[in-house]
């Protein structure tokens, strides 16, 4: 079945620092794939996204490319700031529906 | 636009009870699905609704039932909780069937003592 698999943390990174956080994935097909982060107390907020292979997804300064040939879909960000601390999860859609498979998530510490 | 909307935010329960969460989707939004989310994991998903019928169902066992009513919203219930239905019970919701773009509740904290 459909597994993703992503770095453990915590991370802890000084601003200004930059952040790799690794996601590898297995699936059937060309999945989808996701990045969420959930802010403490709150729900998930999709980050980014990419549907097909060789598509980056970008928001907020975040980035991920969708890397077919090594099943990745790596986070990074070039420098982070003390409000992107939260736990950061990786996602994948594969079936005719929209069914989420996630990793277990990976928890980001900016300090000051 | 009020998003995505919980009821209740925390709960607590007795093994061998009952519960029943609500969530009513964001506006526009046809197709509600609900995850479990035990502490410091990733979600995992229990079922999809769309149309008011189950559509997609995860590895859960038959104590967890849910129902999508006309106008959307939709109901998840836990029979015979066991200490380990202690979670985080989020749920999502899209446009259509097949859109993967869903968003987020902020969860209902259910715990079971």
């Amino acid at each position: 079945g459909d597994s993703v698999t992503q770095m453990e943390g915590p991370v802890t990174l000084s601003e200004e620092a930059f952040l790799t956080i690794n996601c590898t994935y297995t699936a059937t097909g060309y999945p989808s794939l996701f990045w969420y982060v959930q802010y403490p107390g709150e729900g998930l907020q999709l980050l980014l996204k990419a549907t097909k292979a060789d598509d980056k997804g970008s928001n907020k300064g975040f980035e991920a490319t969708y890397r077919k040939e090594t099943t990745s879909f790596h986070l990074e960000k070039g420098s982070v700031q003390v409000s992107d601390s939260a736990v950061y999860f990786c996602a994948l859609s594969s079936n005719a529906g929209n069914m989420l498979t996630f990793g277990g998530g990976t928890r980001l510490m900016v300090k000051p | 636009d009020a998003g995505v909307t919980q009821s209740p935010t925390h709960l607590i329960k007795t093994r061998g009870q009952q519960v029943t969460l609500r969530c009513s989707p964001k506006s526009g939004h046809d197709t509600v699905s609900w995850y479990q989310q035990a502490l410091g994991q990733g979600p995992q998903f229990i079922f999809q609704y769309y149309e008011e019928e189950e559509r997609q169902r995860g590895n859960f066992p038959d104590r967890f039932s849910g129902h999508q009513f006309p106008n959307y919203s939709s109901e998840l219930n836990v029979n015979a909780l066991l200490l380990g239905d202690s979670a985080l019970y989020l749920c999502a919701s899209s446009k259509g069937q097949l859109n993967t773009e869903a968003f987020f509740g902020q969860g209902t904290r259910l715990t079971v003592v």
